[in-house]
């Protein structure tokens, strides 16, 4: 069956360093990819998404690739904010399954000043 | 546009008993999904609802269940709740078949307690 894996937590970075978070994926059909983020009491929030093989999605300084050939799909940001500090979570939408959504487990992200 | 709403935010219940969660979809979409998120896990998938019919379901007992009305608001019901039920539950709305159905965006959760 379909299933996501992303890297365990957590993470403690200091401001401006290098973020990377990775996540790789199973699927039966042709996924769409996602990740959502989680901040402290609140509900989870769409940061980037991509649709198809070698899409790059992006947002606030946040990128992922969608690879194929690598099953992956690992966030990274260049400078981190102490504002960033959050759970990261991986997802899939697969088209063959009804487009029920798989999530991984999480990655808590701590930026220190 | 208002964005997806839960009711209520937070719930404690004792074993046995049943409780009933409500979803305001964000408005525009007509497809709603529900998740159990237990504490340090990701959301796992309860069932989805289009159009006021189950639209699929997750490895979850009968005994948990639900309804879609026609405005697509929705509610979770969860009878003979066991301790293990304690966990966020999220809301999800998309629009379904019509244009990007595949993006969910998530309600603030409640947050049931059972003792």
């Amino acid at each position: 069956g379909d299933s996501v894996t992303q890297m365990e937590g957590p993470v403690t970075l200091s401001e401006e360093a290098f973020l990377t978070i990775n996540c790789t994926y199973t699927a039966t059909g042709y996924p769409s990819l996602f990740w959502y983020v989680q901040y402290p009491g609140e509900g989870l929030q769409l940061l980037l998404k991509a649709t198809k093989a070698d899409d790059k999605g992006s947002n606030k300084g946040f990128e992922a690739t969608y690879r194929k050939e690598t099953t992956s799909f690992h966030l990274e940001k260049g400078s981190v904010q102490v504002s960033d500090s959050a759970v990261y979570f991986c997802a899939l939408s697969d088209r063959g399954t009804g487009n029920q959504f798989y999530f991984g487990t999480g990655t808590s992200l701590t930026v220190i000043p | 546009e208002t964005g997806v709403t839960q009711s209520p935010t937070h719930l404690i219940k004792t074993r046995g008993q049943q409780v009933t969660l409500r979803c305001s979809s964000q408005s525009g979409h007509n497809t709603v999904s529900w998740y159990q998120q237990a504490l340090g896990q990701g959301p796992q998938f309860i069932f989805q609802y289009y159009r006021e019919e189950e639209n699929g379901r997750g490895n979850f007992p009968p005994r948990f269940s639900g309804l879609q009305f026609p405005n697509y608001s929705s509610e979770l019901n969860v009878n003979a709740l066991e301790l293990d039920d304690s966990a966020l539950y999220l809301c999800a709305s998309s629009l379904g078949l019509a244009g990007d159905r595949e993006t969910q965006y998530f309600g603030p959760g409640t947050r049931l307690l059972v003792l």
